[in-house]
């Protein structure tokens, strides 16, 4: 199986300060049809997961654009540009590229 | 609007099977989508235990495979899970989804629903 690797795994951050989250695979994404298929999920307390970004960089309907994914191959990176409080949550990568798909171990983010 | 909403026990006693059943509304079972299932044990993070294909294509988590099966019942626009032989390691929220690999944009969730594996 794919391995995702996250950090941090908690990120205390000042309201309006900007955060990053780093996600790295133990495998290239690359899929065959040269897609990559990773992933970035919220989940706010209490709630179900919703996704963010997907394929490295394009941001979900109703995502806001302070939202942003980038990377290649095994190196990715969630920046949220000025975090809000409705941020607070856990954070996860995932991979869809290679069967099973795989989620990181998930980033907490709180506000300072 | 899409909308996705699990049903089934909530308690489950150790080595009986799992069911689940994942209704939808707002698109049809036989559009093309990947019906998928993730769980997430109390506290912990995200596993994805598979997905099925609109025409009936499975992937399953190895290590889940020998116990899962997933289905489609297009007459009644939902898709189920069956969890054979559990453990009190299988307690845990399970979600319904669609098309959460980014094949392409916008996935839906349900709920979430927490089954208990107990005597």
């Amino acid at each position: 199986d794919v391995v995702m690797t996250q950090s941090p795994l908690s990120l205390p951050v000042t309201l309006g300060q900007p955060a990053s989250i780093s996600c790295r695979s133990s495998q290239s994404l690359v899929h065959s049809n040269g897609n990559i298929y990773l992933n970035w999920f919220q989940q706010r307390p209490g709630q179900s997961p919703r996704r963010l970004i997907y394929r490295v960089s394009n941001r979900d309907s109703g995502v806001p654009d302070r939202f942003s994914g980038s990377g290649s191959d095994t190196d990715f990176t969630l920046k949220i540009s000025r975090v809000e409080a409705e941020d607070v949550g856990v954070y996860y990568c995932m991979q869809g590229t290679h069967s099973p798909h795989t989620f990181g171990q998930g980033t907490k983010l709180e506000i300072k | 609007q899409v909308q996705l909403q699990e049903s089934g026990p909530g308690l489950v006693k150790p080595s009986e099977t799992l069911s689940l059943t994942c209704a939808v509304s707002g698109d049809s079972i036989s559009s093309i989508s990947w019906w998928t299932w993730v769980r997430q044990p109390p506290g912990k993070g995200l596993e994805w235990i598979g997905e099925i294909w609109h025409a009936g294509n499975t992937n399953y988590n190895p290590s889940l495979k020998s116990r899962v099966t997933m289905s489609l019942d297009k007459s009644k626009n939902q898709f189920s899970l069956n969890l054979s032989s559990v453990t009190a390691a299988d307690t845990a929220v399970y979600y319904c989804a669609r098309d959460t690999s980014g094949w392409r944009e916008n996935d839906y969730w349900g709920q979430g629903t927490l089954v208990t594996v107990s005597p």
